[in-house]
């Protein structure tokens, strides 16, 4: 699994809150993604981080903001959940040099009620 | 909760059977495509990959074919098995010359295996 966990797995909050999702890797990797995964559109990607303090966009950024001081960990933050971002959340990370594969966490179930 | 499968194409074959999974790809200057498999409740977990200079690779049991003129990556499962079951995607890379590592995913098949 590529050292990969995040947290939480499951969330339930109401709409209008912050919720800030985790991922963390063991193995030092550069590159790091969050993805959302649902129902007929495949995984999307959000937000991607090419190093400590180096993030940009990806398809699906309005709503969602990154943050990566350290190597090892990559956030997601929600600053105002809204209902259309319930949604099954992934993180990735990419060997820099061995290809363009990625690994992926187990993910997080988010629900905005 | 609603499954990541509904609402996508489906393949259902018999055990043993060989499977055959198609993707479509979207920009000729792709360099590098990946298959996924990804279960119920899982995270996408990479399957082969096969870059632009190569028409075929072959694994375990897994082959992916390229076909640049038209687009097209197929993934053959030979001896299908129940374990096998699950949603099988396509990415590529979109020739950025791998600075950012970004991928792009196909919707995905579902694919079912018959005992």
């Amino acid at each position: 699994d590529a050292g990969i966990t995040q947290s939480p797995r499951h969330k339930v909050t109401e709409t209008g809150t912050p919720v800030t999702l985790r991922c963390h890797q063991t193995e030092n990797h550069r590159y790091m993604y969050w993805y959302r995964q649902d129902p007929g559109h495949g995984l999307r990607l959000i937000h991607y981080s090419y190093g400590v303090k180096d993030t940009d966009k990806g398809e699906v950024s309005d709503g969602y903001s990154v943050s990566r001081s350290k190597t090892e960990d990559f956030l997601l933050t929600l600053e105002s959940a809204t209902s259309s971002q319930t949604s099954v959340y992934f993180c990735a990370l990419a060997r820099a040099g061995l290809g363009n594969e990625q690994f992926f966490g187990p993910g997080t179930r988010l629900t905005v009620l | 909760g609603e499954s990541v499968g509904l609402h996508l194409p489906t393949l259902s074959v018999q055990e043993g059977d060989n499977s055959i999974i198609n993707c479509a790809y979207s920009n000729s200057a792709s360099d590098y495509f990946i298959w996924y498999k990804q279960e119920s409740g899982k995270g996408p977990q990479f399957i082969i990959d096969i870059r632009s200079n190569m028409d075929k690779r072959q694994g375990q049991r897994v082959t992916v074919l390229l076909n640049k003129t038209v687009k097209h990556l197929s993934l053959q499962i030979a001896a299908t098995q129940p374990g096998d079951s699950a949603v099988y995607f396509c990415a590529e890379n979109m020739g950025s010359g791998g600075s950012n590592y970004k991928l792009t995913f196909g919707k995905g098949t579902l694919l079912t295996v018959n005992p």
